[in-house]
């Protein structure tokens, strides 16, 4: 089964800062890679699709690269609201793999 | 608007069985496959089960099967999680989700609030 590693674990940044996560196949996933955004106490919500496609109603600050075995999202300035744990998930296939997390916080 | 209400969450002990349900709303069932993801207190998210939108095919995560089955009624739109021989590391808060399309090849984009179920030893 393809293994599917978030990194870092955890991250502590300011508000309007430019971060960036990553996650990793073990095996390549071509663009089958989503991002969701869990908040705390919150259902998990689609924030990215085709590791690149912004789903609706989801701000312009994040962004999704990748292809492959690589990709990251990047929240391009960070806000209050974005504290949460981001988490990617591949559907080129079953198992239906999550990453572990990123959990984000404010400096 | 699209609506998921997961129901069944329980206490039950060791070796026990649950049914979950979720009922669904606002989208044309038959038309999207579903997945049940769950969360362990403190953890983060697992993929359990996944069927496609005409009930033909489903996938099960390996902790789970021969245990858990998924299934669907699309006379009551309603998703289904019947989870035997429950063990404490099945313990978890179960969400329904709906897939962006026919086929489990897609992303999850509408979730429900989630059902709690815990399994004592």
């Amino acid at each position: 089964d393809i293994q599917m590693t978030q990194s870092p674990p955890s991250l502590s940044a300011s508000v309007g800062d430019r971060v960036t996560m990553t996650c990793r196949a073990s095996q390549g996933i071509s663009d089958y890679l989503a991002w969701y955004q869990q908040k705390p106490g919150r259902v998990p919500k689609l924030l990215i699709y085709a590791a690149s496609t912004l789903q609706s109603g989801v701000p312009s600050r994040f962004s999704g690269r990748g292809s492959g075995t690589d990709f990251t999202l990047t929240i391009s300035s960070l806000q209050p609201e974005d504290v949460a744990t981001y988490y990617c998930q591949k559907y080129n296939s079953a198992p239906w793999t999550f990453g572990q997390g990123t959990k984000v916080e404010i400096k | 608007e699209v609506q998921l209400l997961e129901s069944g969450g329980n206490l039950v002990q060791s070796g026990g069985s649950l049914r979950l349900s979720c009922d669904s709303s606002g989208f044309t069932f038959t038309s999207y496959a579903m997945t049940w993801v769950r969360q362990a207190p403190g953890q983060g998210l697992e993929w359990v089960s996944t069927i496609s939108g005409s009930g033909g095919n489903t996938d099960h995560a390996d902790s789970v099967k021969g245990r858990f089955t998924v299934s669907r009624d699309s006379s009551k739109n309603t998703l289904y999680l019947q989870m035997n021989n429950l063990r404490a590391g099945d313990t978890a808060v179960y969400y329904c989700s709906k897939h962006r399309d026919r086929s489990g090849y897609s992303p999850l984009d509408y979730w429900g609030l989630g059902t709690l179920v815990t399994v004592s030893s």
